[in-house]
């Protein structure tokens, strides 16, 4: 069964600096990965994806996010925050012979002025 | 309708009662998804249709828990018998494919069982 964990609760940084919020998969077959980001009072939101191809996929709001097979992990990242990234982070992985979307448990951001 | 959209946004129930939630998806779209998300927590998944078929219903806490989607646009989740632990909310999510490579959120319906 595929299982998808966010290590940290809650991710700090100051605005403009760089920003990175981790993800780690299992999977039994090919992921398909993907971060949707919740704001408040409003629905998720996708931000990327991961199918196949280049490891570094880039999305919305100047959000990018990087494969990394062998540490099975999906990171997302972001050169320079701005306070309006601040919102709670969901990473989800899809085995491709499944159709079921696991979510991980978020992270919230906090991007400090 | 320009997105998902689900109704009620708030439903308190009595320990015991039945519930209904609605979920209208986005015209067209052959996926859909029931998820349960408890405060504090990520979205947990409950079942999942393409078009009226119901192809996964693995993550549905109990048989009091059920799903359907007879024309294989709107779905509806009833929870029969309501429990304290049923209390969290229920998000739906479409997608345009059977791929499922992008998933469309409604706002959810906060269910509060007393």
């Amino acid at each position: 069964a595929q299982s998808v964990a966010q290590p940290e609760d809650q991710v700090n940084v100051a605005e403009g600096n760089p920003l990175t919020v981790k993800c780690t998969y299992s999977v039994s077959g090919n992921p398909y990965l993907f971060w949707y980001v919740q704001y408040p009072n409003r629905g998720l939101q996708f931000l990327l994806k991961y199918i196949t191809g280049d490891n570094l996929v880039k999305g919305s709001y100047g959000f990018e996010a990087e494969f990394n097979k062998s540490q099975t992990s999906f990171h997302l990242k972001k050169p320079s925050a701005l306070v309006s990234d601040s919102a709670l982070y969901f990473c989800a992985v899809r085995d491709h012979r499944d159709d079921k979307i696991i979510f991980g448990k978020g992270t919230r951001l906090h991007i400090l002025p | 309708g320009a997105g998902v959209s689900q109704s009620p946004r708030y439903k308190v129930a009595k320990r015991g009662q039945d519930v209904a939630l609605r979920c209208d998806p986005i015209s067209g779209h052959v996926s859909l998804f029931w998820y349960q998300q408890a405060l504090g927590q990520g979205p947990e998944f409950l079942t999942y249709f393409q078009n009226e078929a119901q192809l996964d219903k693995s993550g549905l806490p109990s048989d009091r828990f059920f799903a359907e989607r007879p024309e294989g646009s709107v779905s509806t989740l009833k929870i029969q018998r309501t429990q304290q632990e049923d209390s969290a909310v229920y998000l739906c999510a479409s997608s345009s494919t059977g791929t499922n490579e992008k998933l469309f959120f409604g706002s959810g319906t906060q269910l509060s069982v007393l």
